[in-house]
């Protein structure tokens, strides 16, 4: 149980389009999922807070109008990286926590995104 | 973004020894969790703690939740080269439900 799948793995697009990331919960329902970023060799870095049914939280820096975030089921939460450069190239994860409050938090298996 | 503080930050060693990294913090955290991340694949949950003071293993790892609730720490004994990979905590600051990262603990092990 707990099985969170992201889409696509992996992703290649030309610089100045916009990329869609897919995050599901396969087998509960999650009120709350959370989108981070990850460069090579270093932690993951919470972007922000995706709520079922409204706005997104971002975290400090994280510029929401070109991480847009839509979290439109208790199964699905998508991040679109708009007008994406090559310093947006990184690896997406999302997680997403299957009851209310402080329980474990469950992983995608990360979207690698590369801006050529 | 704020992360926590993790050592060490990468540890080299034989096998069948035993391990120890920790994570700390200088806010309370309501639960830390330990993860494994592997090459190019997204976190695994180890262990979760829920109350200062636990102590929870999961197989040869024993993570616990520190007193002052602004620390934990994850071993691992008799150590396997399958062990190794990248371990992080990650910790939920009180009042609040996102999880924060700590910096990560590269492990090699050398069979």
């Amino acid at each position: 149980g707990a099985v969170v799948s992201q889409h696509p793995s992996w992703v290649i697009c030309k610089s100045g389009t916009s990329v869609k990331i897919e995050c599901r919960s396969l087998d509960f329902q999650a009120t709350t999922m959370f989108w981070y970023r990850q460069f090579p060799k270093q932690s993951l870095m919470l972007m922000a807070t995706s709520n079922e049914g409204s706005k997104a939280t971002y975290e400090q820096g994280v510029e929401k109008d070109k991480f847009l975030i839509n979290h439109a089921s208790l199964t699905l939460s998508t991040l679109t990286v708009t007008s994406a450069h090559p310093e947006d190239s990184s690896f997406y994860i999302c997680s997403a926590i299957p009851g209310t409050g402080n329980t474990e938090a469950f992983f995608g298996q990360g979207t690698r995104l590369t801006v050529v | 973004g704020q992360q926590l503080n993790q050592s060490p930050q990468s540890m080299f060693i034989q096998e069948g020894e035993d391990v120890s990294m920790n994570c700390t913090s200088s806010s309370i955290f309501n639960t830390w969790l330990w993860y494994k991340q592997d090459p190019g694949e997204g976190p695994v949950l180890l262990i979760a703690l829920y109350k200062a003071g636990e102590l929870t293993s999961n197989g040869r790892l024993t993570a616990q939740f520190g007193i002052t609730r602004k620390d934990s720490f994850l071993n691992i004994s008799a150590s396997i080269p399958s062990d190794v990979g990248i371990y992080f905590c990650a910790g939920s600051p009180s009042g609040t439900y996102k999880y924060i990262f700590g910096t990560g603990t590269r492990l090699k092990v050398l069979a």
